[in-house]
């Protein structure tokens, strides 16, 4: 079992819609990175999160320590959102390994 | 993130030669990170380098691999006699400390390697 589970694994959307992504995981971390993957680019950090809410233009992260669970929001989406998001946590014990989901395939049709 | 850069962009390589991957760090980063993505995987931790020095090299397979960082120049990540099962895109990370709550790492573009 992935100690780092994203869901949905694929999302279609229509142009505008509200997006969100969730990630759960199954430890105490010290932190945790939403990054976003072009295709056949490279990685884009996002996020980097410990507590609460960080906002940057369409984008939300938030996260819920207790619950282990966070979300990122991408608001009037827009087709070059399209992308894989990822969710990866650091680890309480580790200040260096990220720990990886698998990835959310987005797809913003226009 | 532009600051991290990696060359190759994309490598090719036959089975039985040798791959080396660069990293330059942003400037004022000495901490690098290499991480490995396979095929429909996601990416995996291979080795944590500070100038000069290899702070975690747990996911690096035991053999054929090496990563250094020299006091100057780039972050090199040797593959050697390179298999099919080593075409992956390898990406690098830098930061300016390796600290717990360090700001986001910044990651470069990648090298994509194809062994043939």
């Amino acid at each position: 079992k992935n100690e780092v589970e994203q869901s949905p694994q694929n999302l279609t959307a229509q142009e505008g819609e509200f997006i969100t992504i969730n990630c759960s995981y199954s430890v105490g971390i010290s932190a945790l990175h939403w990054l976003q993957q072009h295709p056949g680019g490279g990685i884009v950090s996002l996020f980097m999160l410990s507590s609460g809410k960080k906002k940057h233009g369409r984008l939300i992260a938030t996260i819920n320590i207790q619950e282990k669970h966070s979300s990122l929001h991408i608001t009037a989406s827009h087709p070059r959102d399209s992308a894989v998001y990822i969710c990866a946590v650091r680890y309480m014990d580790s200040n260096y390994q990220l720990i990886w989901g698998a990835g959310t395939k987005l797809i913003i049709k226009p | 993130n532009a600051g991290v850069m990696q060359n190759p962009r994309h490598l090719v390589r036959r089975r039985g030669q040798e791959a080396r991957l660069r990293c330059s760090p942003m400037k004022g980063h000495s901490h690098v990170y290499w991480y490995r993505q396979l095929p429909e995987e996601g990416l995996k931790f291979m080795v944590y380098l500070q100038k000069e020095n290899i702070i975690d090299e747990s996911g690096m397979p035991k053999e054929r691999f090496s990563a250094e960082f020299p006091k100057e120049g780039p972050s090199i990540l040797r593959i050697q006699q390179v298999v099919r099962g080593d075409s992956a895109a390898y990406f690098c990370a830098s930061s300016p400390t390796g600290a717990p709550r360090d700001p986001e790492a910044f990651f470069g573009q990648g090298t994509r390697l194809t062994v043939v």
